[in-house]
């Protein structure tokens, strides 16, 4: 059973650089899938932030502006998030997800989820 | 970007009762929609991909349809356990989810 875990730090100061890791169990990162990136501000809906694959390429939501940072450390299985130059808009519960795969072109939803980790922004 | 647009944002209902929620594309998606449950302070749960394909472990009152550009979640009839925010989610171009509805107790 594939199971994700968020961790980081729980407070950022404004300005500064946000980082989440996504570490992977139960399963290889090195797989047919796209490893997600979503977060949800307190009290509203799901924004999603980005994708990686584990040959390194990325997409991103192009309603962000370019602050976001998808990477992948395929020796530790495990991928991050790095948000530069936070604001109180990036107060959120951060979720790293996984995308399965029907076919090579159709995807089978976000079938794994991390617990979600609350990245509260202030001085 | 592709928007979708999801109605209601809110219902009330009562156990026993069906529920349908539509969200709506700003443009076609085939059948790249997937629908998800959250409940307070947990993480989104998949319900249905492929705009009609149940998960696994998904009980059956759950049920999806449409293609193109406008989508149906029903729930035949409402139990306890469903009471929660429903999102769809579009995975034709790039992500991008609708607003929610959520599920109250009548």
């Amino acid at each position: 059973q594939v199971q994700l875990q968020e961790s980081g730090p729980g407070l950022v100061k404004p300005s500064e650089t946000l980082s989440l890791t996504c570490a992977v169990s139960g399963g290889s990162i090195s797989t047919s899938n796209w490893w997600n990136w979503v977060r949800q501000p307190p009290g509203k809906g799901l924004e999603w932030i980005g994708e990686i694959y584990h040959s390194g390429s990325t997409n991103y939501n192009p309603s962000l502006t370019s602050r976001f940072t998808i990477s992948v450390d395929k020796s530790k299985n495990q991928f991050s998030l790095n948000v530069s130059s936070v604001t109180a808009a990036d107060t959120a519960v951060y979720y790293c997800a996984r995308e399965g795969s029907l076919n090579y072109y159709n995807s089978r939803g976000f079938d794994y989820w991390g617990q979600g980790a609350l990245v509260t922004v202030s001085s | 970007a592709i928007q979708m647009t999801q109605s209601p944002s809110s219902l009330s209902a009562s156990v026993g009762d069906r529920v349908t929620i539509t969200c709506r594309a700003s443009q076609d998606i085939r059948s790249d929609l997937g629908w998800y449950q959250q409940k307070p302070g947990k993480a989104p749960r998949l319900l249905i991909f492929a705009a009609s394909r149940l998960e696994s472990g998904v009980p059956s009152r759950f049920s999806g349809s449409g293609s193109g550009t406008d989508f149906t979640l029903t729930i035949s009839s409402l139990q306890p356990e469903d009471f929660a925010t429903y999102y769809c989610l579009q995975d034709r171009v790039y992500r991008s989810f609708g607003q929610g509805t959520r599920v109250e107790i009548k």
